[in-house]
């Protein structure tokens, strides 16, 4: 069974923190691991992906992947209240499977 | 048109009721995906499609049933809706498959009596 699983949170973090999002996931062969920002009532915007393990960075978000512990992080620096939305985590088994986690809720609090 | 449309943007719908929820892309993306958003459960893919003339199951693809006769076009029938079916639905698209990150329409919520 294919299973992404995070932390529904809520998550809440002052202004200006770091907010971390963690997610792990069940299967071995999973080959893309993908971050999507999702607020209240409107769809996912995919805002990371990462194929390798170790970090890759963006702006004020840092994915990390750790494929031997089956783990993937979402770091956000200098956090706003302009981040406050739903965290989806998402991986890729094959070309046609995407499966996703159910999402942290994240709150900034000004 | 900009991205991904998709229409109706809400319905509601009595059970038993044949309805068809439209999607539709500009960005010539092989690769169209319908995926349904419960409170609790995340994302799950009904159908796919990896280029126009070809479709494929999902992880939830009972009492749903798509077509691909374009690049642009990928609308999902409901033929005889159930209450269970009552979801936020989203159309996707990508041109790298899925190791490019998937793009999203702005969703249909569809409430099933």
């Amino acid at each position: 069974q294919k299973e992404v699983e995070q932390n529904s949170g809520p998550l809440s973090v002052p202004e200006g923190a770091i907010a971390s999002l963690n997610c792990t996931y069940s299967d071995r062969v999973s080959q893309s691991f993908f971050w999507y920002r999702q607020y209240s009532g409107k769809s996912p915007e995919l805002i990371m992906s990462i194929y390798s393990n170790g970090d890759k960075e963006d702006g004020r978000f840092t994915a990390q992947l750790n494929k031997a512990s089956q783990y993937v992080s979402l770091l956000i620096r200098d956090s706003q209240p302009s981040d406050s939305a739903t965290y989806l985590c998402a991986v890729s088994y094959n070309n046609n499977d995407m499966r996703f986690g159910a999402g942290t809720r994240l709150t900034v609090k000004p | 048109i900009a991205g991904i449309t998709q229409a109706p943007t809400s319905q509601i719908l009595a059970a038993g009721r044949r309805m068809t929820l439209r999607c539709t892309q500009d960005m010539r993306h092989n690769a169209m995906y319908w995926y349904r958003q419960d409170l609790g459960l995340g994302l799950r893919l009904i159908h796919y499609s990896n280029t126009a003339g070809t479709t494929g199951k999902g992880e939830v693809p009972d009492g749903y049933s798509v077509s691909r006769a374009n690049t642009d076009d990928f609308p999902l029938t409901l033929a005889s809706a159930v209450p269970s079916q009552t979801s936020v639905y989203f159309c996707a698209s990508s041109d790298l498959g899925l190791a490019g990150g998937l793009y999203f329409g702005p969703g249909t919520r569809l409430t099933v009596l």
